[in-house]
């Protein structure tokens, strides 16, 4: 049980290229998300999906589209990244309600030159 | 609309003593959750606690303890004897039990234990 696993660890882009940051879970969970961290912002929102099949906006959506592929997999794109997206990107996944608490993936240190 | 507040931005203590971390929220929900998440040096988000707003009683994992105040919005997290180890950045989060509720986050707190 590997719970939620992000690929790659670490990532150096030039403005205008474009990557996908990979999260997978094993852990059978509906909901899934994606964060960004910065110094002294604590973790923003970009995108979450309550359940396969369905996406929605966070807090700091611009710049990014998601890919809910299965209920394991949750993609985040950069189309054209900008420095402004330098950041670590962190993946969660959601315990069904009587739990209900959000478990990390281990996050994805990216730099955009 | 929910916020989660950390004043004390970088608290620096020896080995051993104790320690308490300062959390106050703000939400319209009646019923909500509150969380703490360790990060260590290494990165990971790790999850310590969760607690429901009905529950207001105080709870104790073998150094850490946590107090949970409805009526001053506060949920406090005290390590005892702390140690090296417990060197991190906490924050602590709030989210209504609603399936489009985001999960909010202070700016975090870090806490450095010098042996």
């Amino acid at each position: 049980n590997a719970g939620v696993t992000q690929t790659p660890k670490f990532q150096v882009l030039k403005t205008g290229q474009s990557m996908t940051l990979q999260c997978a879970q094993d852990m059978n969970h509906n909901s899934m998300y994606w964060y960004r961290q910065d110094p002294g912002m604590g973790l923003r929102l970009i995108y979450y999906s309550a359940s396969e099949g369905t996406t929605d906006k966070g807090e700091v959506p611009n710049g990014y589209n998601v890919s809910r592929l299965n209920k394991r997999e949750f993609s985040l794109r950069l189309e054209s990244a900008a420095p402004s997206q330098t950041s670590v990107y962190f993946c969660a996944s959601r315990t069904g309600p009587s739990t209900d608490t959000q478990y990390f993936g281990p996050g994805t240190r990216l730099t955009v030159l | 609309a929910q916020k989660v507040t950390q004043a004390q931005t970088e608290i620096s203590v020896v080995e051993k003593e104790d320690v308490t971390l300062d959390c106050v929220y703000e939400t319209r929900d009646t019923t909500y959750y509150l969380f703490w998440y360790k990060q260590p040096p290494s990165g990971e988000l790790v999850f310590l606690i969760r607690r429901n707003s009905f529950d207001e009683q105080n709870e104790i994992s073998g150094r850490y303890s946590w107090n949970f105040q409805k009526s001053t919005s506060s949920f406090n997290f005290t390590i005892t004897a702390s140690q090296v180890v417990d060197s991190a950045v906490y924050f602590c989060a709030l989210r209504a039990p609603r399936a489009n509720s985001k999960l909010t986050f202070g700016k975090g707190i870090t806490l450095s234990v010098r042996p």
